[in-house]
């Protein structure tokens, strides 16, 4: 079966609103990585967590191993925040191995 | 700029041909990997390389093929292409291997 499975699939939101992914994993873990991949293509790094909560700007990411989930958070979401995010498992030991869940594709409008 | 630079951006092939795909990094890290996005399908791990050494491959098919002139290039050969071959083949490098991975923009392949 599927090592990670996100959800929702998919999420329109009004701007301003916020936006909260999740991302559970059914197998041991080293780390877990959010990735946004832009319309266009391209995949931006937005944390590398293994466990725990991380800030960068109105972003928030929880990890915790022991409910095998992680979270994304997103608040007062813009426009410029559609496109595509991404949680990724490295599996203990794996080195970079990552396996990446389907995605998690939102959208913002006005 | 792009920190790193994947070569060429669009590509178009014949069934049966072969194709190199082009990855450079100047971020100075030293493991590099492939992957790959098909449609309808989460981005899957290929190959991972540290200090020019195959340290994980995954792919079935010898058909794949990286190679590794330099520490910083990790280009990735694909001899007798298949329709099931088109994808978005993306680069990746880090500076460990238990590392923040850090993506090119990606090489689109179509197979006709």
């Amino acid at each position: 079966g599927q090592q990670v499975q996100q959800s929702p699939a998919s999420l329109v939101l009004q701007e301003g609103e916020n936006a909260e992914l999740q991302c559970n994993f059914s197998t041991s873990l080293n780390s877990m990585q959010w990735f946004y991949q832009r319309p266009g293509g391209s995949l931006v790094s937005l944390f590398y967590n293994p466990s725990g909560t991380k800030h960068s700007g109105r972003l928030t990411s929880t990890t915790v191993i022991k409910e095998r989930r992680s979270s994304l958070h997103i608040s007062s979401s813009q426009t410029t925040d559609s496109g595509t995010y991404l949680c990724a498992l490295e599996r203990t030991s794996s080195g970079q191995k990552l396996v990446f869940g389907q995605g998690t594709i939102l959208k913002v409008y006005l | 700029d792009p920190k790193i630079i994947q070569k060429p951006k669009y590509l178009v092939a014949v069934t049966g041909s072969e194709k190199i795909l082009i990855c450079e990094q100047y971020l100075g890290h030293n493991a590099m990997y492939w992957y790959r996005q098909s449609a309808k399908k989460p981005l899957e791990f290929m190959f991972s390389y540290s200090y020019q050494k195959l340290m994980d491959n995954q792919t079935a098919s010898s058909r794949f093929q990286p190679q590794s002139s330099k520490k910083n290039h990790l280009d990735l050969q694909i001899t007798a292409l298949k329709p099931d071959d088109s994808a978005t083949y993306f680069c990746a490098s880090s500076q460990g291997q238990t590392e923040t991975l850090y993506f090119g923009s990606g090489t689109r392949l179509t197979v006709l």
